[in-house]
């Protein structure tokens, strides 16, 4: 059975720092891995994936994400945060069998401060 | 159309009452995908259509919920005798086959009274 964990149900940061949002799955088979991010009153929009191609990936407003097998792991980053990230954030692993349905992380919201 | 659409946006109503929440799926695409996002358990994955064909129906909660799929497109979710506990908002998204992203609707804010 596939899972997956969000470290930190909030996370803070400065204008202008390093974002860091952490992600660790289980997977009994090679995953394909999503981070999706939901504005308020908004629906989710993906922002990246990771499909078994390179394990660096690059999203939508400058985020990336790093697959790592050793670590099971794959935590969004992005260099410098503006304060339009402000959002909930929801790491998901799709699921081997025919319908390929998501697992989803419980979400971590961040916070931007000026 | 240009995105998955879902209506209601909200719907309030009173326990014990029956609801139907319609999604809309993005033209052409042919999964189609419910979930449920509430406070402190996230999002749980409910039903999954492929076609009109519903092979995995193994996040409905209980029988009072079902779903059905015409034509290929639009599916409606359908709760019976509404509990306090189905307040959520439900999620559609759909896919262009079972291997590509999901695409999300923006969510049907369900209040039980």
């Amino acid at each position: 059975a596939q899972s997956v964990t969000q470290l930190g149900s909030h996370v803070s940061v400065s204008e202008g720092a390093l974002v860091l949002l952490r992600c660790n799955y289980s997977s009994s088979v090679p995953p394909y891995l999503f981070w999706y991010v939901q504005y308020p009153n908004q629906g989710l929009q993906l922002l990246l994936k990771y499909t078994s191609a390179a394990t660096l990936v690059k999203g939508i407003n400058g985020f990336e994400a790093e697959f790592k097998k050793s670590e099971t792991s794959f935590h969004l980053t992005k260099p410098s945060a503006h304060m339009s990230d402000a959002a909930e954030y929801f790491c998901a692993v799709r699921t081997a069998g025919n319908n390929r349905k998501l697992i989803w992380g419980l979400g971590t919201s961040l916070a931007v401060n000026p | 159309g240009a995105g998955v659409s879902q209506s209601p946006s909200n719907k309030v109503t009173e326990k014990g009452k029956d609801v139907e929440l319609r999604c809309d799926p993005i033209s052409g695409h042919t999964a189609l995908y419910w979930y449920r996002q509430s406070l402190g358990q996230g999002l749980e994955f409910l039903i999954y259509f492929q076609g009109n064909s519903a092979p995995d129906k193994s996040g409905l909660p209980s029988d009072r919920f079902s779903a059905e799929r015409t034509g290929g497109s639009v599916s409606t979710l359908t709760i019976q005798r509404t509990q306090q506990e189905d307040s959520a908002v439900y999620l559609c998204a759909s896919s262009f086959g079972t291997q590509e992203t999901q695409y999300f609707g923006p969510g049907t804010r369900l209040l039980v009274l």
